[in-house]
């Protein structure tokens, strides 16, 4: 059964500092895997995914992710956080019909 | 990408009330689906609209429940059925673009339940 594992249910960056943000998941063959973003009262916007080839992936806002298949996981970064980046990330898998991870929701303080 | 937009955006029911929600998208699209989360939750997907036939629910999920309409290829509706508290959610629809391998997603109708 496909399934993903957000382990960090919120976690506090400083404003400027990086930040790096855990994903793991399940599933039997090459994932397709994804983040993306929920604003307060927004809906969810994608920041980046992975299907196959280079497993760093760049994607909008300044954010990357890589895929480590020996460690099944596709974690999320950024090198220099914004106060305006605080909001409630989500991992994805699979191909239209997705399975979300529970979420980590992202504080930046000043 | 897909421009999609609901309605109603936010409602407060009363149980045992039903309430329907709309999905238009701005281009003809062959996938559809209904998500729910739940306060504080991940996304749960409740079933995918198919145009010209009946929806296909998920495991927990049923049509007697939350009925789905697919008329075209643009537009679908979710009804939440009989409600409870416990259906008090963000019921967002997303569209599938297999051209670009990717979903995009509504805004989310927020609904509580008293």
């Amino acid at each position: 059964a496909q399934s993903v594992t957000q382990p960090d249910i919120h976690i506090t960056v400083s404003e400027g500092a990086s930040l790096e943000l855990r994903c793991n998941y399940s599933y039997g063959a090459t994932p397709y895997l994804f983040w993306y973003v929920q604003s307060p009262g927004q809906g969810l916007q994608l920041l980046l995914k992975y299907f196959s080839g280079d497993t760093l992936v760049q994607g909008i806002k300044g954010f990357e992710a890589e895929f480590k298949r020996s460690q099944s996981s596709f974690n999320l970064r950024k090198p220099s956080v914004h106060w305006s980046d605080a909001a409630e990330y989500f991992c994805a898998l699979g191909f239209q019909k997705l399975v979300f991870g529970t979420g980590t929701r992202l504080l930046v303080s000043p | 990408s897909a421009v999609i937009s609901q309605k109603p955006s936010r409602d407060i029911c009363q149980r045992g009330t039903s309430l329907t929600i709309q999905c238009q998208v701005d281009s003809q699209v062959t996938m559809m689906f209904w998500y729910r989360q739940q306060p504080g939750q991940s996304l749960t997907l409740i079933a995918t609209a198919n145009q010209g036939s009946e929806a296909t629910y998920e495991s927990g999920f049923v049509i007697d429940k939350f009925p789905i309409s697919r008329p075209n290829l643009t537009f679908s509706t979710l009804t939440v059925s009989n409600m409870s508290p416990e259906d008090s959610s963000i019921y967002l629809c997303s569209v599938g673009s297999s051209e670009l391998n990717e979903q995009f997603f509504g805004p989310g109708t927020r609904l509580t339940v008293l």
